[in-house]
């Protein structure tokens, strides 16, 4: 069985400053994670994904995450907030032979303040 | 351009009547999935499947009622037996586990 730990439903920020969500999983098997961002009324957009290899991958719109299997954690980074950055954001994880189902955190809602 | 289409975006109905929701994807994936989304409450697997002519129930099917008669399509109806049908409701697809899913851009169900 595999799941995902999203701390905190509620991220505030200021512009400008580092964002962090954190996120930690848990599978039997070596994971392949995600990060979706959701702006409301909207459908989950693809942010970014560790399957194999290097371990920090790079997004887009200048989010970052790195996997740490010693700590069974994702955490999704960008170094400066940005107001436009605030929406609900998801964490996510697969395997190979796992029915191609993922299993989702509850989301973490990231304000940005000015 | 290759996606997934949800319609309407926004749909509005009485209380006891039937509606269905149309996902209709151009990507050539084999699998499809409805999420039922509620405030708080993180994204809700209703129906899934994996492969035409064949679905299997999720977390919270009752109430709920799918079909999967071509490749493209996923339609969900929501049934008047579902007790609280208001909601945002994603349909996605998928072509294997190492790429994720791909999601289409909801529709909003309002009951009266």
């Amino acid at each position: 069985a595999q799941s995902v730990t999203q701390l905190g439903s509620h991220v505030s920020v200021s512009e400008g400053a580092l964002v962090l969500l954190r996120c930690n999983y848990s599978s039997s098997v070596p994971p392949y994670l995600f990060w979706y961002v959701q702006y409301p009324n909207q459908g989950l957009q693809l942010l970014l994904k560790y399957t194999t290899g290097a371990t920090l991958v790079k997004g887009i719109n200048g989010f970052e995450a790195e996997f740490k299997k010693s700590e069974t954690s994702f955490h999704l980074t960008k170094p400066s907030a940005h107001m436009s950055d605030a929406a609900e954001y998801f964490c996510a994880v697969s395997h190979t032979g796992g029915g191609n189902k993922l299993t989702f955190g509850t989301g973490t809602q990231l304000k940005v303040e000015l | 351009d290759g996606g997934i289409t949800q319609s309407p975006k926004y749909l509005f109905r009485k209380e006891g009547q039937n509606v269905t929701l149309s996902c209709e994807q151009n990507l050539n994936h084999d699998a499809m999935y409805w999420y039922r989304q509620d405030p708080g409450q993180g994204l809700r697997l209703i129906y899934y499947s994996q492969i035409v002519n064949d679905f299997q129930k999720g977390d919270i099917a009752e109430g709920y009622s799918v079909s999967r008669e071509k490749k493209e399509s996923f339609p969900l109806t929501v049934t008047s037996a579902q007790k609280n049908p208001t909601a945002f409701y994603l349909c996605a697809s998928s072509f294997q586990e190492v790429y994720g899913y791909t999601f289409g851009s909801g529709t909003r169900l309002t009951v009266v």
